[in-house]
């Protein structure tokens, strides 16, 4: 039963463009949410966070988005680049600080293109 | 520099032997994890730890011992390797609400 859920296993979007990625979660009890970002052969990099108290977090390209009640987020990237050709993992956690580690989607590769 | 270094970077063992991986961070993070990455699951939680000789159990331990006698180290042993235990394996340790992770550790089992 997977409680964090990438449905797009991929996605290509033009360089200059908006790239959305979307995430769905089941667990009522998750209150903290991050996306971080993977390159081949590296660990994963945080990006950013959101707590469920928030509905918005930007951090210069990158906004994070929270709907609540449809336990959905999504990131957006504006405008992207071709270093953002990555995998991108929607995280959660249960306990605010992910004492207990968190709980991952199965990545959505994004392939920026020129 | 600091940051959080994992050794090997490769492995390749044969089915039956026992591995260490290894994790080792500067920053004197108090809670550390380990995680494994298989193409369609994404990363699943094997081992965590709340400070040293505290440790517990995640997602999908079977398979896996765990050690923390110090902080800045935590070691992930396979005590008999079995293919199923083939993946990418990923260590981390957690600032407040972000956790950092290591390069990772790619294992193959034959």
């Amino acid at each position: 039963d997977q409680q964090v859920k990438q449905n797009s296993p991929s996605l290509s979007v033009q360089e200059g463009r908006i790239s959305i990625l979307n995430c769905d979660y089941t667990n009522s009890m998750f209150d903290y949410f991050l996306w971080y970002k993977k390159y081949p052969a590296e660990g994963p990099t945080f990006l950013i966070s959101i707590s469920s108290i928030k509905d918005k977090n930007e951090d210069g390209r990158f906004t994070v988005f929270l709907n609540k009640s449809a336990k959905h987020l999504s990131l957006h990237i504006v405008p992207s680049q071709p270093g953002d050709s990555a995998v991108y993992f929607c995280a959660a956690s249960a306990q605010g600080g992910g004492a207990d580690g968190l709980t991952f989607g199965k990545g959505t590769h994004l392939i920026i293109q020129p | 520099d600091a940051g959080i270094t994992q050794s090997p970077r490769y492995k390749i063992t044969e089915t039956g032997r026992q591995v260490t991986l290894m994790c080792h961070q500067t920053w004197s993070h108090s809670y550390m994890f380990w995680y494994r990455q298989d193409l369609g699951h994404g990363l699943r939680l094997i081992y965590y730890s709340a400070a040293a000789d505290i440790t517990d159990k995640g997602e999908v331990p079977d398979g896996y011992v765990v050690s923390r006698s110090k902080t800045e180290n935590f070691p992930l042993t396979l005590e008999s390797a079995t293919r199923s235990q083939t993946s990418v394996y990923f260590c981390a340790s957690r600032e407040l609400y972000e956790q950092y992770f290591g390069p990772g550790t790619r294992l193959t089992v034959t």
